[in-house]
């Protein structure tokens, strides 16, 4: 079975610091994406990574960056916390082809304080 | 922006009836999926239907697609009061090409089976 880690369960972050989210999936997919889940508003796409280097935005990315060197790793990178990026954030991998299910990290309930 | 929308936003059923959820998107898809996700808890597959498809079971699952209408519907049969959850559908389609694909959630069906 695929397998998406991501790092940390919960964090607790001040505000204005630099924060990093690790995910790591074993499988070699191509196509890994960031999400974060707040009530009422369902499942929204921060970026997204179809390759090794290569990055596009999503629905909401500002005040986020991220980082794919390694294709089976990507950083969701927060540059400067604020307290309305209190949310959890959900890591993603995509099965390769067309007809392709997506399997998702166990999630990380940042807190920025 | 979000490209399935369910309906309802919330649904409430006694135990033993059906639950019947529905979702419409908005562009070309290349396959159609269903979540639940318990109260804080992690996000579950649950069914994938591909964009040839019309319509798939599994176990009390009932999921049907139509491409024309750009909507599709979760039938869950004989509702239990474990079913209590928020499901969501979500779209995957090609972004520009080169191999590069997009999985776009709605907001959620918020389903409570009163025992």
């Amino acid at each position: 079975d695929v397998k998406v880690t991501q790092s940390s369960r919960y964090l607790v972050k001040r505000t204005g610091e630099k924060v990093f989210l690790e995910c790591v999936q074993d499988m070699d997919h191509e196509n890994m994406f960031w999400y974060r889940q707040d009530p009422g508003l369902g499942l929204r796409l921060i970026y997204f990574s179809y390759d090794v280097k290569m990055k596009e935005k999503g629905d909401i990315p500002e005040g986020y960056s991220v980082s794919r060197e390694k294709k089976e790793r990507f950083s969701l990178i927060l540059e400067s916390a604020s307290t309305n990026q209190t949310s959890m954030y959900l890591c993603a991998s995509r099965h390769t082809g067309t007809s392709g299910g997506y399997t998702f990290g166990s999630g990380t309930r940042l807190t920025v304080v | 922006s979000q490209q399935g929308e369910e309906d309802p936003q919330a649904l409430s059923i006694q135990e033993g009836e059906n639950a019947t959820m529905n979702c419409s998107y908005k562009t070309s898809i290349n396959n159609l999926q269903w979540y639940r996700q318990n109260s804080g808890r992690g996000l579950v597959h649950l069914i994938l239907i591909r964009s040839n498809e019309r319509e798939k079971h599994s176990g009390k699952l009932r999921v049907t697609l139509d491409t024309s209408k750009k909507s599709s519907s979760l039938l869950i049969t004989a509702s239990r009061a474990a079913d209590t959850a928020s499901y969501f559908c979500a779209t995957d389609a090609s972004y520009s090409g080169a191999g590069s694909y997009q999985l776009t959630f709605g907001k959620g069906t918020k389903l409570s089976v009163i025992p």
